[in-house]
C-alpha cells in the first residue's frame, strides 16, 4: 500500500516567518503535488513535480515555492507566511499521467 | 485550463436510499475522472475512476457514468450507509499532463 507521509498534523506559525512542509512517498512515484484544501473551494493545486529538481505551476502558486531534490521527497515553501495561507494542505503522488492520486493525511497550517 | 463544477454541495438521504452526485467539465480533452471520498479528519482516497473509452463503471455499491457528448459524470451510491457520510470529489485530467482539476466537493450525510 502506498504512503503518502506529511511531516506536520498542525503547524502554528507567525506572519513573515518561512514555512517548510515536507511530504515524503515510499512507493518510487514519479509526480508528486501539493495541494490546498479550503472549504467550498475543494483542492486547488499549488506546484507539481514529475521529476527530481523538475518543478511546474499549478493554479495558485502565488506565495509558494517548492523543492524536490530527492524523488520520495516533496517539500512546499512559504517564504514569508501570511494569514490567507491558513488553511489544509495535501501532499499526493502518482506514478504517471492519468494515474490515480494516493494523498497524505494533511498538514493543518494556521498563520497568526 | 479545466473547469470542474459540482453538484449538490450538500446531500441528505436516509439509510437504503441512493444517491447521485453530478460533475461537468469544460475541456472536452479530458479523459481520465476519479472520484475521491474523504471522511471527517481523514485523507480523500479514491474510490472509483473511468477512463474516456468507457460509458459506466461499477463497483459493488458504486457506480460512475460518463457522458462525453454532454461532458458530464456521475457518481452513483445505492443502499447507502451511515459509513457512506463523507466529503466525495469529482476531478478531471487532460491527457496532455498530469493536472487534476477538482470539483468543489458534495458532503453526503446518510441519515439512519
Amino acid at each position: 500500500d502506498v504512503k503518502v507521509t506529511q511531516s506536520s498534523r498542525y503547524l502554528v506559525k507567525r506572519t513573515g516567518e518561512k514555512v517548510f512542509l515536507e511530504c515524503v512517498q515510499d512507493m518510487d512515484h514519479e509526480n508528486m503535488f501539493w495541494y490546498r484544501q479550503d472549504p467550498g473551494l475543494g483542492l486547488r493545486l499549488i506546484y507539481f513535480s514529475y521529476d527530481v529538481k523538475m518543478k511546474e505551476k499549478g493554479d495558485i502558486p502565488e506565495g509558494y515555492s517548492v523543492s524536490r531534490e530527492k524523488k520520495e521527497r516533496f517539500s512546499l515553501i512559504l517564504e514569508s507566511a501570511s494569514t490567507n495561507q491558513t488553511s489544509m494542505y495535501l501532499c499526493a503522488s502518482s506514478p504517471a499521467i492519468n494515474s490515480p492520486l494516493h494523498f497524505g493525511n494533511g498538514t493543518r497550517l494556521t498563520v497568526t | 485550463g479545466e473547469n470542474v463544477e459540482q453538484h449538490p454541495s450538500t446531500l441528505s438521504v436516509q439509510e437504503g436510499d441512493s444517491a447521485v452526485i453530478k460533475c461537468t467539465y469544460s475541456d472536452s480533452a479530458s479523459n481520465y475522472f476519479p472520484w475521491y471520498k474523504q471522511e471527517l479528519g481523514k485523507r480523500p482516497q479514491l474510490i472509483i475512476d473511468i477512463r474516456s473509452n468507457v460509458g459506466e463503471k461499477k463497483d459493488q455499491r458504486i457506480a460512475v457514468t460518463l457522458n462525453k457528448t454532454a461532458k458530464h459524470f456521475s457518481l452513483h451510491i445505492t443502499e447507502t450507509q451511515p459509513e457512506d457520510s463523507a466529503v466525495y470529489f469529482c476531478a478531471a485530467t487532460l491527457n496532455t499532463g498530469n493536472q487534476f482539476y477538482f470539483g468543489t466537493g458534495t458532503s453526503l450525510t446518510v441519515i439512519p
